[in-house]
């Protein structure tokens, strides 16, 4: 079935460092969707990306969709400490439900 | 406005007790979602429900069921609770199934001893 793998599992930096996170899915997608879970919180919505070879920026974050549409990234850039959190990429392949990575915890360093 | 509600939000069981998870949104979402997050994993679909009136099977439905009871409610049932179903599960629905935002609740810890 679709899997969708993401990386790295865990990324501690010091703040004002940037950070990325990279998901890749082993069948061509539709869509990818990312979301923010701060710890001890649900998941909350931060974008989707439709097109191949899709940007779409946020403030400091800046999304992207591969031209293939097999691999999205998100970057932050110059991380804060309200950037704690894990961050999940979650894919669609034709008609199946959303398939979620499993994350990738981000620890910011003041 | 209180998006999408969970109940309970902890429990207790022991091996082979039952119970139900309750979760209602107010969004007039047509999909709604029931997944399972442990560590390490992500998070996995049990089950859903793309529109009123239909259900369908997940990544890892063993041992649960679920009824969509009318467009707000969608509830999950653990029927013999097993320890290997201690988790953290999260509600969620969407406008439409695939292709909208996921709006979650906020969560039930259970653990089963």
């Amino acid at each position: 079935g679709q899997q969708v793998m993401q990386i790295p599992q865990y990324q501690h930096v010091q703040e004002g460092e940037d950070f990325t996170t990279y998901c890749n899915s082993s069948t061509t997608l539709s869509n990818i969707q990312w979301y923010k879970q701060r710890p001890g919180g649900h998941p909350v919505f931060l974008i989707q990306l439709v097109k191949s070879g899709e940007v779409k920026k946020q403030k400091r974050l800046t999304f992207q969709f591969g031209e293939a549409k097999k691999n999205s990234s998100l970057h932050i850039t110059a991380t804060q400490t309200t950037d704690v959190g894990t961050y999940f990429c979650a894919g669609r392949s034709g008609n199946t439900p959303l398939v979620f990575g499993k994350g990738t915890r981000l620890s910011v360093i003041a | 406005n209180a998006g999408v509600t969970q109940t309970p939000k902890f429990q207790v069981l022991k091996t082979g007790q039952s119970m139900t998870l309750q979760c209602a949104q107010d969004m007039n979402h047509n999909s709604m979602y029931w997944y399972r997050q442990d560590p390490g994993m992500g998070l996995r679909l049990i089950y859903y429900s793309a529109s009123e009136g239909t259900t369908d099977k997940g990544e890892v439905p063993n041992g649960y069921n679920v009824s969509r009871l009318n467009k707000r409610e969608f509830s999950l049932r653990l029927e013999s609770a097993a320890p290997s179903q201690t988790s953290v599960y999260f509600c969620a629905s969407s406008q439409r199934d695939g292709d909208s935002p996921l709006h979650f609740g906020n969560g039930t810890r259970l653990t089963v001893t």
